[in-house]
């Protein structure tokens, strides 16, 4: 059974307060990593897909790194704001079954104005 | 139509009736997944097909099945509904390129009693 464990579960901060949270993975057969961010009453959407060990991606203000060799990502989101409150999930795609992610059970981040 | 459509939005079903889930994707989207969201135990993949006419097993398959007749239907059937079926239901589609996530749904949230 391949796990993604995501931490932590859950964080506050205050609005402008920057922010990281951690995604670990299978680090044999890697093929790609995932990121969505998942508002309340509505549907995952996907920020990035990221392939190769030491990729950086960035989306406004918020960014994530892979290092595939030890199996973990990080999601930087600088100086949040309110809108920003939402569950961000990690997922790990297994290509050789055909394409499935597993998701891990997400960070659920709130910002305070 | 635009992405991937749902239906019905929720319904509340009696233990032991047969219902069917839509899913209708207008992408042309080879590949689509039905995922449970339930709490403390995030998104598990329930079936899946990576394109038409073909279907396999997620990770929690037991009482539901699926088909694909088509690229744009994935429908999910609940044989005889169970109360542990309660949940929230997303059907997924992922387009050929790699470095696209998924796209979901909006979901259908149904209740056993």
């Amino acid at each position: 059974i391949l796990n993604v464990e995501q931490s932590p579960q859950s964080l506050h901060v205050q609005e402008g307060d920057s922010t990281n949270f951690t995604c670990s993975f299978p680090s044999s057969n890697f093929y790609a990593l995932h990121w969505y961010r998942w508002e309340t009453a509505k549907s995952p959407e996907a920020l990035f897909v990221m392939t190769l060990n030491g990729d950086e991606k960035k989306k406004g203000r918020i960014s994530a790194t892979l290092n595939t060799k030890e199996g973990y990502s990080y999601l930087y989101i600088k100086g949040s704001q309110p809108e920003d409150s939402a569950t961000y999930l990690c997922a790990f795609l297994i290509y050789n079954q055909g394409g499935k992610l597993i998701f891990g059970q997400g960070t659920e981040l709130s910002v305070k104005p | 139509i635009a992405g991937i459509t749902q239906a019905p939005t929720s319904q509340i079903l009696a233990a032991g009736r047969r219902m069917t889930l839509r899913c209708t994707q207008d992408m042309r989207h080879n590949a689509m997944y039905w995922y449970r969201q339930d709490l403390g135990l995030g998104l598990r993949l329930i079936h899946y097909s990576n394109t038409a006419g073909t279907t396999g097993k997620g990770e929690v398959p037991d009482g539901y099945s699926v088909s694909r007749a088509n690229t744009d239907d994935f429908p999910l059937t609940l044989a005889s509904a169970v109360p542990s079926q309660t949940s929230v239901y997303f059907c997924a589609s992922r387009g050929d390129r790699e470095d696209y996530g998924y796209t979901f749904g909006s979901g259908t949230r149904l209740t056993v009693v």
